[in-house]
């Protein structure tokens, strides 16, 4: 069973970075049976997928975020992480760690499922 | 992009009502879908992937159906546990509306 647990500031200054970072237990960022990824969601509102990694480095991004993100693994320390460049007020939001089961399809890629581990969410503030 | 229209917006019903929600993708994803259940405060909670397969815990209750472009979740008879907001989600490809806008079920 998978444990994710995201860590990082609760508060950014608008034209910052944001950086979090998501700890994996109970498997490993090697796994070839997850991606990795984020989702965010603004206080009161829906959910916005982010991006999300696979451990050879396969990515996918969204596509009205894709020049500000960037989702990496480090694999010493079981972890992957987010970055998000350039904030603003709108990038407030709880950031949720997951993971995600994996399809393959007829061609043969390996792409993201289902997210069926979720971590507590984080809530960051994008302020002065 | 594909995107994900999901309704109504708010369903109010009772303990013991039958409840359908609908999600509606504006291109034909085959059968990935997922439906999640998220309660105030919490995350999310996979309850049904590839558009009606139960997801191991979830009450029989629930059920998902559907294919291409429609797709359905309900609930056969709805719990006081039941009383959340629903999303479903799209994994045929990943776009920027890969999530639904969401559907609240409250209490009548």
């Amino acid at each position: 069973q998978l444990q994710l647990q995201e860590s990082g500031p609760g508060l950014v200054k608008p034209s910052e970075t944001l950086s979090l970072t998501c700890t994996v237990s109970g498997g490993s960022v090697n796994s070839t049976t997850y991606y990795w990824g984020w989702i965010r969601q603004p206080p009161g509102r829906g959910l916005e997928w982010i991006g999300t990694m696979y451990y050879s480095g396969n990515t996918y991004y969204n596509p009205s975020l894709n020049s500000r993100v960037t989702v990496s693994v480090d694999t010493s320390k079981n972890q992957f992480s987010l970055k998000l460049t350039s904030v603003t007020a709108a990038d407030t939001a709880v950031y949720y760690c997951a993971s995600n089961s994996i399809m393959i399809t007829f061609e043969g890629v390996v792409t993201p499922a289902p997210i069926d581990y979720w971590g507590q969410g984080t809530l960051v503030i994008v302020s002065s | 992009d594909i995107q994900m229209t999901q309704s109504p917006s708010t369903l109010s019903a009772s303990v013991g009502d039958r409840v359908t929600l609908t999600c509606r993708a504006s291109q034909t994803i085959s059968s990935w879908l997922a439906w999640y259940q998220q309660k105030p405060g919490k995350a999310p909670k996979l309850l049904i992937y590839d558009a009606s397969t139960l997801e191991s815990g979830v009450p029989s209750r629930f059920s998902g159906s559907g294919s291409g472009t429609e797709f359905t979740l309900t609930i056969s008879s709805l719990q006081p546990d039941d009383f959340a907001t629903y999303y479903c989600q799209q994994y045929n490809s990943y776009s920027a509306e890969t999530f639904g806008q969401g559907t609240k079920v409250e209490i009548k």
